[in-house]
């Protein structure tokens, strides 16, 4: 979806260094959230917000930190990556105004930690 | 607390025949389901939720899916398989209780459609 934007599309890195993932959007919408997607795993929520001032974890947010730099921005950390954070990183977004709208997902971060 | 299971990793169809790709769920009160699809080297796009009303669910490509409250299920269906529908599938299920609004998602369904 052309609405939700994410940088980079791949990055290959080293064990240890600090990598930022970038998510942007278009669509006004509240609520932002970043899933990572391992092979026979599914889709697994890191971390969530629902407006600037609001940040949750979610199931698998050791190793990372999130900042919510405006409505349209959230960006994902990895302070010191490590091999197994290896994975497909997709952000997504919904509209706060009915808790029944679906999430859009951004084209997806292919992270390689080496 | 909420889950969704997809029994099969893996479906493979014939062009032109029916296919399900199936989906159960788990949740403390009443849910929202929906599916996504992937295609390779793509994000998740919507294909069709449930949200209350009639149990058949139209979605896009000529997709349906089926809520069975008793069987806590919601398979996804279409008439006639295509080979561009093949991809992977997600069933994911929200508690509409729920004021987090968090998504849970199976772990996929790899749909193959050979001509």
């Amino acid at each position: 979806d052309a609405d939700v934007t994410q940088t980079p599309r791949n990055r290959i890195t080293k064990t240890g260094k600090r990598i930022m993932l970038e998510c942007s959007q278009t669509k006004g919408h509240d609520r932002m959230y970043w899933y990572r997607q391992d092979p026979g795993l599914g889709l697994r929520l890191i971390y969530y917000s629902f407006d600037v001032k609001d940040i949750n974890k979610g199931e698998i947010s050791d190793g990372y930190s999130v900042s919510r730099q405006a409505q349209a921005k959230f960006s994902l950390s990895l302070e010191s990556a490590i091999p197994n954070q290896t994975a497909l990183y997709f952000c997504a977004t919904s509209d706060l105004a009915q808790n029944y709208n679906e999430q859009f997902f951004g084209p997806g971060t292919r992270l390689t930690v080496l | 607390a909420q889950s969704v299971a997809q029994p099969e990793d893996q479906v493979n169809v014939a062009e032109g025949n029916p296919l399900t790709v199936k989906c159960t769920y788990s949740v403390s009160g009443n849910p929202y389901l929906f599916w996504y699809v992937q295609y390779p080297n793509r994000g998740l796009q919507f294909l069709l939720k449930y949200i209350t009303g009639d149990n058949l669910v139209k979605g896009s490509y000529g997709f349906e899916a089926e809520f069975n409250k008793s069987q806590t299920s919601f398979h996804l269906k279409k008439p006639s398989a295509l080979v561009s529908d093949s991809a992977l599938y997600f069933c994911a299920v929200r508690d509409r209780g729920s004021t987090l609004g968090r998504l849970y998602f199976g772990r996929g369904t790899q749909l193959t459609v050979w001509p």
